[in-house]
């Protein structure tokens, strides 16, 4: 089955430590996105990438970083640097739907999420 | 970014019956899609909806892009229907990039 695949599901690390959250689709998609999530709230973008080997920041990309070498996997590390790292994590991936000849739209699919906690 | 206002925030139903959320939207939009966060967190896509009207079963969604608002209905729901669901635009002018609203709380009660 087709789909997208985050791990760890649940992690704790202690202040100070970076960590790793990985992400694997085989949905053969171009497009791959990382979102936050905190309680009560929307999904804020933190990083995406439309291609391999490129990546653009989103609108909360301090504190984190991501590579995009393989098609499939769009890991997402969060650095000491980031101020308050505990939030639900996910990864996301898009097909392209074609709106007109100059346009289209990215349509999402979503991992099942990794929450990160920090002691 | 594109603002997104979605109402109401809660809601509780009975099961059986039907509800309308709502979400605002201040800009133009090319791409709007409605997802259903269940209570485990997982987000499933429902519809890729930027104008018109769709159906999938017992959900149905209209997006009236002129005047920048999109409606969910829910028929007849039943205990599943529970979760959070969110509206996300897309703007003309926002790079393809989804603004995520904070969502519509749904608990449906037997």
């Amino acid at each position: 089955d087709g789909g997208i695949t985050q791990s760890p599901k649940y992690l704790f690390r202690k202040e100070g430590q970076n960590v790793t959250l990985s992400c694997e689709q085989n949905l053969n998609h171009d497009a791959m996105y990382w979102y936050r999530q905190d309680p009560g709230q929307g999904l804020r973008l933190i990083y995406y990438s439309q291609i391999v080997n490129d990546f653009q920041k989103g609108d909360i990309a301090e504190g984190y970083s991501v590579s995009r070498e393989k098609k499939e996997s769009f890991p997402l590390t969060v650095t000491s640097a980031q101020k308050n790292p505990t939030a639900f994590y996910l990864c996301a991936s898009s097909i392209r739907v074609r709106i007109n000849a100059q346009s289209g739209a990215n349509v999402l699919t979503f991992g099942a999420g990794s929450r990160l906690t920090v002691l | 970014g594109i603002q997104v206002e979605q109402s109401p925030p809660d809601l509780i139903l009975q099961e059986g019956a039907n509800s309308t959320l709502r979400c605002n939207f201040s800009d133009s939009v090319n791409n709007l899609q409605w997802f259903h966060q269940n209570p485990w967190g997982q987000l499933i896509n429902l519809f890729y909806i930027p104008s018109g009207t769709k159906q999938n079963g017992r959900l149905s969604a209209t997006t009236v892009a002129t005047e920048r608002y999109s409606l969910l209905y829910i028929s007849s729901s039943q205990t599943t229907d529970s979760g959070v669901y969110f509206c996300a635009p897309g703007a003309l002018s926002g790079n393809n990039r989804l603004a995520f609203g904070k969502g519509n709380q749904v608990v449906v009660i037997p």
